[in-house]
Formats: C-alpha cells, structure tokens, sequence
C-alpha cells in the first residue's frame, strides 16, 4: 500500500503570507496527486489534480508541483478564505484504492 | 450537473444497523468508482472502500474490512454504506465521492451519531 506523508500538521500564517505544505510518498506515483481544501463542516474541494493542473474555477494563486515521492502545494498569497484545512491525495492504485495525507490546519497567525 | 445526494443524518444506538445512500445523477453511474471516506470528529479523511457500479467490484481498506458493507443498486444510480452493528465509535461523517483522477466529486456527506 502507498503511505502518504503531509507536512506540517499545522501551520500558522498571515494574510499575504506565502506558504507551502509537502507531501511524500511511501513509493513513486508518477503525478497522481490531488490537493484538496476543507473548510469546517463542508465536503472536502479539489483544488489541483494530476499534480499541478488547477481545477476550474479555483483561484491561481493556488499552484502544486512535483512527481514521483515529493510534491507541494503553495498558495502564493494567503486570503482570508484561505485558513481551512487542506489534504493531498494519491490517486496512482488501480483498483483506485487511494490514500490521505494526514492532513495541514492552516490557521490565522 | 454530475451530483452526488447523500441520505440525512442519523442517531442510533449501539448494536443498531444502519444502511446510508449516495445518489448519483447527471453522469453514466456505471461507468464510475463511487468511494466511501469517513471522517471522525476533529479527524482527517479515511479511505475506506470502493465500490464499481457495473459490476460491483468491490473493494475495502484494511481497516474497514469485515466492519462495513458497501454496495451499490445500478437500476437506481445509488451506492450504500452499511452496518450491522453500530458502535459508539462509528460516529462520523461519511462522504460519497466519484472517482475520476482522483475525486471530482463529493456527496454532501452524512453524519452518523451512536450513542446510548
């Protein structure tokens, strides 16, 4: 089974802030990853799948990069809709038995 | 519009069963993995089945596995969750989720309350 590993758990940050959140995988999964974002009490959103392609209406300064075991999402410059908590996953298993990241709080500092 | 329509909350009590529903529209249900994603209080995000409308091929984490029946009514466009015996630890939310370069789209999840 591929094991996802997201850092960090939480983090702290400001508006207009840059941050990153990582995600690593147990085996390589070529770019069969998707970020999604979570806010308190709704259905989880997809932001990016195959890794780095933007879902349809999602704002750009949401952006993910990477392949094989490593891969990060970065929002370029925190709004305040922003703060929710966001999760990677992989989506490379067929049978599509997929895998969680554990999961990034994004609070306000 | 591709939708995923889960059935509404319940409150049951320990030993209870209990089967929750996804239905699906707007796309060819059969032609889509439907997943099953719990999500405990304050936690993150489980896999945990999967389930192929065609031919219900189906599939559990092993976690899930012998704890959960997932099946699906392709006459109807729905999938099912079920319990035979609920436990004060089931208590979740449950989302329904397509399966399409990962998940495209998710139900609007169900809560699921156990408690004496």
């Amino acid at each position: 089974d591929i094991q996802m590993t997201q850092s960090p758990s939480s983090l702290s940050a400001s508006v207009g802030d840059r941050v990153t959140i990582t995600c690593r995988a147990s085996q390589g999964i070529r770019n069969d990853l998707g970020w999604y974002q979570q806010k308190p009490g709704k259905a989880p959103k997809r932001l990016i799948y195959a890794a780095s392609s933007l879902q349809s209406g999602v704002p750009s300064r949401f952006s993910g990069s990477g392949s094989g075991t490593e891969f990060t999402l970065t929002i370029s410059s925190l709004q305040p809709e922003d703060f929710a908590t966001y999760y990677c996953l992989q989506h490379n298993s067929y049978p599509p038995m997929y895998t969680f990241g554990q999961g990034t709080k994004l609070e306000i500092k | 519009e591709v939708q995923l329509v889960q059935s509404g909350a319940e409150v049951k009590k320990p030993g209870e069963s209990l089967k929750i529903s996804c239905k699906g529209s707007g796309y060819s249900f059969t032609s889509y993995w439907i997943g099953w994603v719990r999500q405990m209080p304050g936690k993150g995000l489980e896999w945990m089945g999967i389930i192929y409308p065609g031919d219900s091929d189906t599939r559990y984490s092993p976690s899930f596995q012998g704890q959960v029946t997932i099946s699906a009514d392709k006459s109807i466009s729905t999938a099912y969750l079920q319990w035979s015996s609920l436990k004060a630890s089931d208590t979740a939310m449950y989302y329904c989720a397509r399966l399409a370069v990962g998940i495209d789209y998710w139900g609007q999840g169900t809560l699921v309350t156990v408690s004496s």
